[in-house]
């Protein structure tokens, strides 16, 4: 069965520093999702994707976080530099086409600690 | 910002039994999601109820949707020690694709 991947499934870093995470999506899901989750806390969506477009990036801190889909297949979301408040798991979820009612596929997630 | 929220926020019961989860939400729906996480892991989507239905089943899960109280429950019957998760309820308001999560509610199934 196809699976959302993404890489590192762990980081540590110091603050300030740069960090980026990967995501390949399901193959042919046109939407593509980056979610921030907080321990104890429910996804909060940062950034979605339609093919390379981005259609809501409205919760995305654009000071320090930026998001790209250059060819409208995998995904890196990067954090520069990072802070002690950035930890939390990066979830990257695809679906065939953004639409109402559409199933999301959850990838197992990027645990961040800053340090 | 969270719109659904889940009710217990924890809840711990022994195989065999049943698990009740509530969500409420803020604003009105097109439709709401149950999704599953497993600890440290990516979250699983499992049954998803319109606003004009009031309920849905699926294997052992019974979704209930009350618009007027803006509620849902997710019911999981005869329980088992597999089933410990976190529960999210997410919603999808009107003019909008996007999914807005509850905080979960931790299930526990004892063997």
């Amino acid at each position: 069965e196809a699976e959302v991947a993404q890489s590192p499934r762990y980081k540590i870093t110091e603050k300030s520093q740069a960090v980026a995470f990967w995501c390949d999506p399901i193959s042919g899901h046109a939407t593509l999702y980056w979610y921030r989750q907080i321990l104890g806390q429910g996804p909060e969506l940062l950034v979605q994707f339609q093919d390379e477009s981005v259609v809501d990036d409205s919760q995305l801190p654009k000071d320090r976080f930026s998001a790209e889909r250059l060819k409208g297949v995998d995904s890196t979301l990067k954090i520069q530099p990072a802070e002690l408040g950035d930890s939390a798991m990066y979830l990257c979820a695809s679906s065939p086409n953004g639409v109402a009612g559409e199933t999301q596929y959850f990838g197992p997630g990027t645990r961040l600690l800053v340090l | 910002s969270q719109q659904g929220e889940e009710d217990p926020q924890a809840l711990s019961i022994q195989e065999g039994e049943n698990a009740t989860m509530n969500c409420s939400y803020k604003t009105s729906i097109n439709n709401l999601q149950w999704y599953r996480q497993n600890s440290g892991r990516g979250l699983v989507h499992l049954i998803l109820i319109r606003s004009n239905e009031r309920e849905k089943h699926s294997g052992r899960l019974r979704v209930t949707l009350d618009t007027s109280k803006k509620s849902s429950s997710l019911l999981i019957t005869a329980s088992r020690a597999a089933d410990t998760a976190s529960y999210f309820c997410a919603t999808e308001a009107g003019g909008s694709e996007k999914l807005v999560f509850g905080k979960g509610t931790k299930l526990t199934v004892n063997p």
